[in-house]
C-alpha cells in the first residue's frame, strides 16, 4: 500500500477562487510529479520535481504552479481557477530503485463552476 | 511519434472467466513496460513491470508478456472476480535506469459481471 495522500479527494468551487490540492508521501522519496487525467483519456504530466527546491513544468501546459519546500510536501496551486481546469489531479512519488515504481494518490477531482 | 495503443477500449466477462488485454507501442528507445490497474476514482496500482530482457512477469492472477520485437505486450488476468473491474493502464518508458519519459495509453475498461 502506497504512502501517498493527496486532500482534498473532491473540490468543487466557482470560477476565479485560487485553490491548493496537498500531496504529501511518507516514503522518503526525492522524486515526485503532478498528472492530469481527464474521463476516458490518458495520464498527462503538468509538473514534476527531483527534490527540494526543484520543480518543472511536464508535457502538457498548466496554469497551475507547484513547491518543494521538504521532500514530503509537493502542493498544486492554481491562482484562478476556470471551468477548463475541471478534471482529475493525481500525484506520484518514484522509488530510487531499478525502473523507479510510481506509487500515486488517490487523486483530487475538481470541479469548477 | 511516440505512442501507446490499447485495445479493446472496453471489455465485459463473466466472474471466473479468463481475459487478454493488448498493448502496442511504437516508442523508441524502448527502457521499460507497465501495467497499472486504476479503480474507478482512485490512483492507478502498479501491476508489472517488464525491461527489455523480460518476456514474462506474473503477480498473482495478473500475467503481463512482452514482445519488445513487435513492440507488443498482454496482460492475461486468470479467473476473474468482481474486483478486477478496472481501468488497465499501459506505460511504456523510453530511457534508462532513471524515470525517462512515460508514455501512457488511455487504458481497457473491464467489467467483470456475476
Amino acid at each position: 500500500e502506497a504512502d501517498i495522500y493527496q486532500t482534498p479527494r473532491y473540490l468543487v468551487i466557482g470560477t476565479g477562487k485560487k485553490i491548493t490540492l496537498e500531496c504529501s508521501q511518507t516514503m522518503g522519496h526525492d522524486k515526485m510529479y503532478w498528472y492530469q487525467q481527464d474521463p476516458g483519456m490518458e495520464l498527462h504530466l503538468i509538473h514534476y520535481s527531483y527534490g527540494v527546491n526543484s520543480t518543472e513544468k511536464g508535457d502538457l501546459s498548466s496554469e497551475s504552479t507547484v513547491s518543494r519546500i521538504r521532500t514530503e510536501h509537493f502542493p498544486l496551486t492554481l491562482e484562478s481557477a476556470r471551468p477548463s481546469h475541471t478534471s482529475q489531479y493525481l500525484c506520484a512519488s518514484s522509488d530510487p530503485g531499478p525502473n523507479e515504481k510510481l506509487f500515486f494518490g488517490s487523486g483530487t477531482q475538481l470541479s469548477v463552476l | 511519434k511516440n505512442q501507446v495503443e490499447q485495445s479493446p477500449q472496453s471489455l465485459i466477462i463473466l466472474e471466473g472467466k479468463n481475459c487478454t488485454l493488448q498493448c502496442n507501442y511504437t516508442v523508441s528507445p524502448f527502457s521499460n513496460l507497465r501495467w497499472y490497474k486504476q479503480d474507478t476514482g482512485r490512483g492507478p496500482v502498479s501491476l508489472t513491470i517488464m525491461t527489455f530482457s523480460e518476456n514474462t512477469k506474473s503477480n498473482g492472477r495478473y500475467t503481463a508478456t512482452l514482445d519488445a520485437d513487435t513492440k507488443q505486450s498482454s496482460l492475461h488476468i486468470t479467473a476473474s472476480q468482481l474486483s478486477d473491474s478496472a481501468s488497465y493502464i499501459c506505460v511504456v518508458s523510453d530511457r534508462g535506469s532513471t524515470l525517462g519519459r512515460l508514455y501512457f495509453g488511455r487504458g481497457t475498461q473491464l467489467t467483470v459481471w456475476p
